[in-house]
């Protein structure tokens, strides 16, 4: 398997577009986390999908974000508008839960200007 | 709601030497697991172990080791005979087990530089 695929490797956008993270977990994976890192909050988890259905958004920041997993193998978190406090690198990941690793893709750098 | 906490932003140590990093962690829950994630520059992450918390025996991988005090909500990692290449973030984690809950939770990291 290639591992967590995640689209684009790098994203500039300006301020106020719409951005979209697109991520292709590993086969047979069932655990799909969304995290985004910065700094100065380091790695924190914005939503967590399991079988494909939401269980726990509280980490979404606010409604410009939202996310999706339409299939097993596929997911997307959009930012609309986006802004430049959105800037960080987004990983996705994903595991066959039960306490198992979680298996990380290369990360997203988003930059708004 | 599930915490972690590293305590140590930035550590370093000489090659060769021995390092241990800080992890504790806030739960109300009986059954979960534990895990040290490294990050290196190239962004990365990277299992480095993992502890289930209803096993008393502290895991191990070659170098790496772990002190797990389940009832002091601890969970440090041991770097022997440090290496150039483990210079990297750090970051512990938290899983609650089971009940379809089972996100994962990450300490803010701890930078780790190995100097020759």
């Amino acid at each position: 398997d290639a591992g967590v695929i995640q689209s684009p490797r790098h994203e500039v956008t300006e301020m106020g577009q719409e951005v979209t993270l697109r991520c292709k977990p590993i086969s047979g994976h069932n655990s799909l986390f969304w995290y985004r890192q910065t700094m100065m909050r380091g790695l924190e988890l914005l939503i967590y999908f399991n079988n494909n259905v939401p269980i726990d958004d509280s980490g979404m920041p606010e409604d410009r974000f939202s996310a999706k997993m339409p299939n097993a193998s596929f997911s997307t978190l959009k930012i609309q508008p986006s802004e430049p406090r959105d800037s960080a690198v987004y990983f996705c990941a994903s595991s066959t839960g039960r306490g198992t690793e979680a298996f990380f893709g290369q990360g997203t750098r988003l930059t708004v200007v | 709601a599930q915490t972690v906490t590293q305590s140590q932003p930035e550590m370093s140590v000489q090659e060769a030497e021995t390092v241990t990093l800080s992890c504790t962690y806030d739960t109300s829950e009986n059954n979960y697991y534990l895990f040290w994630y490294k990050q290196p520059p190239s962004r990365q992450m990277i299992l480095v172990i993992r502890q289930e918390a209803y096993k008393q025996q502290n895991a191990t991988e070659n170098r790496f080791s772990v002190n797990f005090q389940k009832a002091a909500k601890s969970f440090s990692l041991k770097i022997s005979d440090s290496q150039l290449g483990d210079t990297a973030m750090y970051f512990c984690a938290f899983m609650k087990h089971g009940g379809g809950s089972e996100k994962l939770v990450f300490g803010k990291g701890t930078k780790l530089t190995v100097n020759p």
